[in-house]
């Protein structure tokens, strides 16, 4: 059974540009988490997508970010126009039921690069 | 905004020692996990603790809650330079959601042969 997979594992963007994360969760996990992990930070939740639906997206940014997991193929991050503040590790996370009730996986990350 | 404080930040130790981090929050979690994350790789979850006073070993590694659900320790014994990398606490059921991980920034551990 693979586990979450995450991809690219390094984006390098110019400012301005668009960066999409993908992340395909564990087979049969429903519930797909983003977390960011700036350098010398702690990770940072940042939105808890169900198929089709963005259950919570208090830790997004309000502009230029966006996420979705639709009902058919893997959750996406996208962030439009990026900054060199965007710069960070971006971790997708995955669960068979609600994180707090079944244990979540991690990808091994995307480490974008803004230039 | 719940914080979860970890120290030492960065723990640099020779083959054999033992060693604790620590992990302290002001806040009350439903429970706690503790993760190892190698450089570039994504967080690997090491044990999660639920009960206050709760103390569960894996191995060589030792880990407790504390009583008020509010703090966590993480004792190594006789430390191996496998167990080199960054240990990460991180709180659920904080802010009234029982999904999102609140984690603390992690002690980096450097066991040296």
């Amino acid at each position: 059974n693979a586990g979450v997979m995450q991809n690219p594992r390094h984006l390098v963007r110019r400012r301005g540009q668009e960066a999409r994360l993908r992340c395909s969760p564990m087979k049969g996990h429903s519930h797909v988490y983003w977390y960011r992990q700036l350098p010398e930070e702690g990770l940072k939740f940042m939105v808890y997508l169900q198929k089709e639906n963005i259950i919570d997206e208090s830790g997004m940014p309000k502009e230029r970010f966006s996420a979705e997991f639709p009902k058919e193929g893997p959750s996406i991050l996208r962030i439009q126009q990026v900054v060199r503040g965007d710069s960070a590790a971006y971790f997708c996370a995955s669960s068979l039921g609600t994180a707090g009730t079944t244990e979540a996986f991690f990808g091994q990350g995307t480490r974008l690069t803004v230039v | 905004t719940q914080l979860l404080e970890q120290s030492p930040q960065f723990l640099s130790i020779q083959e054999g020692e033992n060693l604790t981090v620590y992990c302290n929050s002001s806040s009350v979690f439903s429970s706690l996990q503790w993760y190892r994350q190698e450089p570039g790789e994504g967080p690997v979850l090491l044990v999660t603790v639920v009960t206050g006073g709760e103390v569960k070993k894996l191995k060589r590694l030792t880990f407790q809650f504390g009583d008020a659900r509010k703090d966590s320790s993480l004792h190594i014994t006789a430390a191996q330079p496998g167990d080199t990398g960054l240990y990460l606490c991180a709180g659920e059921g904080g802010g009234g959601s029982n999904y999102k991980l609140t984690f603390g920034k992690g002690t980096l551990l450097t066991v040296n042969p």
